[in-house]
């Protein structure tokens, strides 16, 4: 079955960065486009940032445009989040999903990792 | 930017009871809508597609209609473990509404 495995979060500086990764097994990885979305403590979904299944395309939400990079390894099945100059604000359980089609919905999840920025 | 507005915030009901959940797009987004359930502690699952296609595995209980800007999540007779908060999410900037808490009476 479709599993998705999130790491890499922990407590980290405003200012500072981090990566986070998600390795998906059960599937094709290369045939389906990936997103990250994230939750603040007690607050609703957040969807961040999309890749293309070839990695040629990528989208991002306006609250992380030119801090996040979203990419993946598709010979290691693996989906990346690189995090630069984070704040109070981003902090968060981040979920990797997969995308249903198209850049529409996310029909798998992984259990997420949380992110806390504070100094 | 499409805004989701889910109604009520919390809804108090019984198991075995019908659970009725709104959820109102700022503008059209036509049948492009998904709902979720989420549980405490628990990564979202995907119920409803495209308004009223059910996922895989989802039971025949869970139901989703409309078009546009109204779109309505029903669950026919609920079961103890529906109690969760719903969120709606068009695929138009991928934004979610605010939730549903469905909660036990």
């Amino acid at each position: 079955q479709v599993q998705l495995v999130e790491s890499g979060g922990g407590v980290v500086q405003p200012g500072r960065s981090l990566r986070l990764s998600c390795a998906a097994s059960g599937f094709t990885f290369n045939t389906h486009a990936m997103h990250w979305v994230r939750q603040a403590p007690g607050k609703g979904l957040e969807w961040v940032a999309v890749m293309s299944f070839d990695g040629k395309n990528e989208y991002y939400a306006d609250s992380v445009e030119g801090r996040f990079t979203i990419s993946r390894d598709n010979s290691k099945n693996t989906l990346f989040l690189q995090m630069n100059n984070l704040r109070a604000e981003d902090t968060a359980v981040y979920y990797c999903a997969r995308d249903l089609r198209k850049f529409s919905y996310f029909d798998s999840w992984g259990q997420g990792t949380l992110l806390t920025v504070s100094s | 930017e499409i805004v989701l507005t889910q109604s009520p915030a919390t809804l108090s009901l019984s198991p075995g009871e019908r659970a009725t959940l709104s959820c109102r797009a700022s503008q059209s987004v036509s049948t492009y809508l998904a709902w979720y359930q989420q549980k405490p502690g628990q990564a979202p699952r995907l119920l409803i597609y495209d308004a009223s296609k059910r996922a895989t595995g989802i039971p025949a209980r869970f139901s989703g209609s409309g078009s546009g800007t109204d779109f309505t999540l029903t669950i026919s007779s609920l079961e103890p473990e529906d109690f969760a908060v719903y969120y709606c999410q068009q695929r138009n900037k991928l934004t979610f509404g605010g939730g549903t808490r469905l909660e036990i009476k």
